[in-house]
This record gives C-alpha cells, structure tokens and sequence, in this order.
C-alpha cells in the first residue's frame, strides 16, 4: 500500500478489557510514532521508534500501555485494562528515518477507540 | 519541556476572507516548524513546514514565517475556499538529542461558508 495503514478502524470494548491496535508504516521507513488525538486536547505522543535504537517511551501514560514494532515493519499497541479514559483516536505516523527534525511525517486514518 | 500554544477555535470565516491562525512556541535549540491540516474524514497530513528564523513555508496559498524573536508561525491565507475546512495543528519537531518527534498544539477547527 501506498500509505500507513491502521486497523481497526474502530474498536468498541468493555471497560477492564486489553487491546491491540495495528500500524503498517508505510515500506522502507525506518521511524514509527504512536499518536493519541483527544477531543480538545491536541496529539499527544506516545512512544516513538527509530530502526534498532530503543523506542522512546516517554510518552506512555500508564504501564497499561505498552508497544512493539517487530522485524522493524509492523507495531502493535496494546492498552491493557482499558479505561473510559483511554476513548481516544490512535493515530500512527511513519517517516523515513526519523534521523532529522525537518522530515514529514505521514500519518494512518487512525483507530477510533470506544471504551463503555 | 517544548509545548506549543495556538488559537483556539473554532473558526468560522466566509469564503474569500482572510485567515490568520496564531501560533507561539517553547523550545530549546533550534526546532522546526510545520502546520499539519486534517480534512473531515481523513488522515493528518504535512501543509507547509519551516527549518530555520525567517524561513516562510508556503503550500496551497496558505503562508507561515519563522519568526524567532517572537517566537511564532501563524498561519494566514489571503482568501479561504470552503475546501480549506479542516482542524489545523502547528507542530514543532526539536534538533536537541535523537529524538524527532513532533511535539503538536491543540488543533485550531475553521469552518469556511460560501
């Protein structure tokens, strides 16, 4: 695919459930990032990868959240015990090495997430 | 920490209006700046960006300049379409360290009415 896919792209889940959110970046980029766009409140970051350095975490809000990316292509946030708090749009961004402040990011349509 | 601050919305213009969307920002080192645009229904994507002090980016008539002394990047344009309806967000990504990640304002909504 030409872009960075996510899936789903809605999830409804039950409060104190775990899940997992996919990001396919888009071939030959070599940085991740993990967005969280809440109603009024701007993007948030999440958690960033960068080819085989360790990810930044530094923005996971709690140790329910957690992320992979494996073989260097697909990652997977999973938020476990989910609150309604977590209700947000997931977004994830791709970029081409994530090694210069001035690269374009390209973002998914992101996954809506619903926790009742 | 770096933050970013812009106007809040919602915007509502008539079309062929002037926009003017500010936006201040902290940051230590030498940051870029960029504004990304998110049209209902779809992904957020890269508008316009700048490097450096004084640098102006420019994309689909919309203009942002690097003002370092007062450390700003509105946005404007000369005359808004309906199609330029969207959620702006003024972004910063720091030089400082290895990590780029972007560091995002809280969105400005602008609706434009034929």
């Amino acid at each position: 695919g030409a872009g960075v896919s996510q899936s789903p792209s809605n999830k409804v889940t039950e409060k104190g459930k775990d899940v997992e959110l996919r990001c396919d970046p888009i071939s030959g980029h070599t940085a991740l990032y993990w967005y969280r766009q809440s109603l009024g409140q701007g993007l948030e970051f999440l958690i960033y990868f960068q080819g085989n350095s360790a990810p930044d975490k530094s923005g996971l809000p709690s140790d329910r959240f957690s992320a992979e990316r494996t073989g260097g292509s697909v990652s997977t946030l999973t938020i476990q015990r989910t609150q309604q708090e977590d209700s947000a749009v997931y977004l994830c961004a791709s970029s081409y090495s994530g090694g210069r402040n001035n690269e374009k990011l390209f973002f998914g349509s992101g996954t809506q997430l619903s926790v009742l | 920490g770096d933050s970013v601050t812009q106007m809040e919305g919602p915007v509502t213009l008539s079309e062929e209006a002037f926009l003017t969307i500010n936006c201040t920002y902290t940051a230590t080192g030498y940051p870029s700046l960029f504004w990304y645009v998110q049209y209902p229904g779809e992904g957020l994507q890269l508008l316009l960006k700048a490097t450096k002090a004084d640098d102006k980016g420019s994309n689909k008539g919309f203009e942002a300049t690097y003002r370092k002394e007062t450390t700003s990047f509105h946005l404007e344009k000369g005359s808004v379409q309906v199609s330029d309806s969207a959620v702006y967000f003024c972004a910063l990504s720091n030089s400082g360290g290895s990590n780029y990640k972007l560091t995002f304002g809280k969105g400005t909504l602008l609706t434009v009415n034929p």
